[in-house]
């Protein structure tokens, strides 16, 4: 069945580094990635998307690769703030079913 | 606001009932979503609607009910609540199909007692 992981359950980074986060995927072959953030207590929001015949997409200080051999997508946020503390969700879609299918997130925390 | 709202925000209510969770987006989208999201965090897709016709209907139990009175509403009726319902329901919208960005509501947390 189609399995979605991202890396790691928590990320811990000091303010101004990049952050980097994974998102794995085997048994699928997903014609877009999209990259959601979400607060506690609130609904996912919308990043970035990327499409499967796309390298890379950048808005601002967000950067989103995409790497259909690997199966993976890194997500970079760079010179990090702590304002950028959230989960951070990868979710895959196929153009035939519109249905995203989500990762169990990351939660990144940025320190001063 | 544009937005996605849902109504209610909390529901309690015990084992057994019926209840209704209501959306509307007035962003102009054709299509809807319901998801519901975990106590583990897990998001996962019950119901999609375009243009009031459903598309994706998961593998759900028929205690839920989505119904689309127009293209801007999306509500979620649950018959004989059980403890395993008790999680967040989130609304999202889309422009259209065909791997658009997702807009979703604020979410509503079902307890189950």
């Amino acid at each position: 069945s189609q399995k979605i992981e991202q890396n790691s359950e928590a990320l811990n980074i000091q303010e101004g580094k990049t952050a980097t986060l994974t998102c794995n995927y085997t048994n699928y072959s997903p014609a877009y990635l999209q990259w959601y953030r979400q607060d506690p207590g609130r609904g996912p929001v919308f990043l970035l998307l990327i499409r499967e015949n796309e390298k890379e997409k950048r808005k601002e200080r967000l950067k989103v690769t995409f790497d259909t051999t690997l199966k993976q997508s890194l997500f970079h946020i760079t010179a990090s703030q702590p304002a950028d503390s959230a989960t951070y969700l990868c979710a895959l879609g196929a153009y035939n079913t519109d249905k995203l299918i989500f990762g169990t997130g990351t939660r990144l925390q940025v320190f001063p | 606001d544009t937005a996605v709202s849902q109504t209610p925000k909390y529901l309690v209510t015990q084992m057994g009932n019926d209840k209704s969770i209501k959306c509307e987006q007035n962003l102009g989208h054709d299509t809807m979503y319901w998801y519901k999201q975990d106590s583990k965090k897990f998001l996962k897709i019950m119901f999609s609607y375009n243009n009031k016709e459903l598309i994706i209907n998961e593998t759900v139990p028929n205690r839920f009910s989505p119904k689309s009175p127009d293209k801007a509403h999306l509500n979620l009726h649950i018959n004989s609540l059980e403890l395993g319902d008790s999680a967040v329901y989130f609304c999202a919208s889309s422009p259209r199909v065909g791997g658009y960005e997702q807009y979703f509501g604020p979410g509503t947390r079902l307890t189950v007692t």
